[in-house]
């Protein structure tokens, strides 16, 4: 069965410095994987994905990830935070059994510091 | 605009009160999905539909049912709400189609006193 684990509930970061948050993964199969950010008291937006192509994938707002099967990770990563980047993040698996139900980490909460 | 309707955004329910929340999409997608986030919890799975006229349990399904009225509509019913089901619940819509990605609705936030 599929699973996933964000290593960190909570990360704070400087304006202007890097961002990291973590994500390992548990798959049988070559999976999909997604990043999504959700910003307080809004809906969920996606940031990223995996689909077996590229392993180091770009998302919008300057983020981006790289997939590491020899890990099973699927960091988030950005050169330089900004105050707009405060948000929760979850990564996301996709489950391979045919109906692709998402299968959702616990999240990340993201502050960024002035 | 094109994507994922929910309604209500906002419900106050007491215990033993009943009611239904209303879900449309209008991507044509095939598959639809109810989801509940919790604090620490991530989002997880109540009930799916894999496609019209088919509808599966997932994760947390107890105290839950649904209705795929149509290709576009999928409803959630809670028959007795208890303070363990408040919580925000996201409807999303897909194709199965591996790495398709879901779109989901802004939420429906439910508070039961």
């Amino acid at each position: 069965a599929q699973s996933v684990t964000q290593l960190d509930s909570h990360v704070s970061v400087s304006e202007g410095t890097p961002v990291l948050l973590r994500c390992n993964y548990s798959s049988s199969y070559s999976p999909s994987l997604f990043w999504y950010v959700q910003h307080p008291n809004k809906g969920l937006q996606l940031l990223l994905k995996y689909t077996s192509a590229a392993t180091l994938v770009k998302g919008i707002n300057g983020f981006e990830a790289e997939f590491k099967k020899s890990e099973t990770s699927f960091h988030l990563t950005k050169p330089s935070a900004h105050m707009s980047d405060a948000a929760e993040y979850f990564c996301v698996v996709s489950d391979v059994s045919g109906t692709y139900k998402y299968i959702f980490g616990t999240g990340t909460r993201l502050k960024v510091l002035a | 605009n094109a994507g994922v309707t929910q309604t209500p955004k906002f419900q106050v329910l007491k215990t033993g009160q009943s009611m239904t929340l209303q879900c449309a999409q209008d991507m044509n997608h095939n598959s639809m999905y109810w989801y509940r986030q919790d604090p620490g919890m991530g989002l997880r799975l109540i009930y799916y539909s894999a496609s019209e006229g088919t509808t599966d349990k997932g994760e947390v399904p107890n105290g839950y049912n649904v209705s795929r009225l149509n290709k576009r509509e999928f409803s959630l019913r809670l028959e007795s709400a208890a303070p363990s089901q408040t919580s925000v619940y996201f409807c999303a819509s897909s194709e199965l189609v591996q790495g398709y990605g879901y779109t989901f609705g802004s939420g429906t936030r439910l508070t039961v006193v």
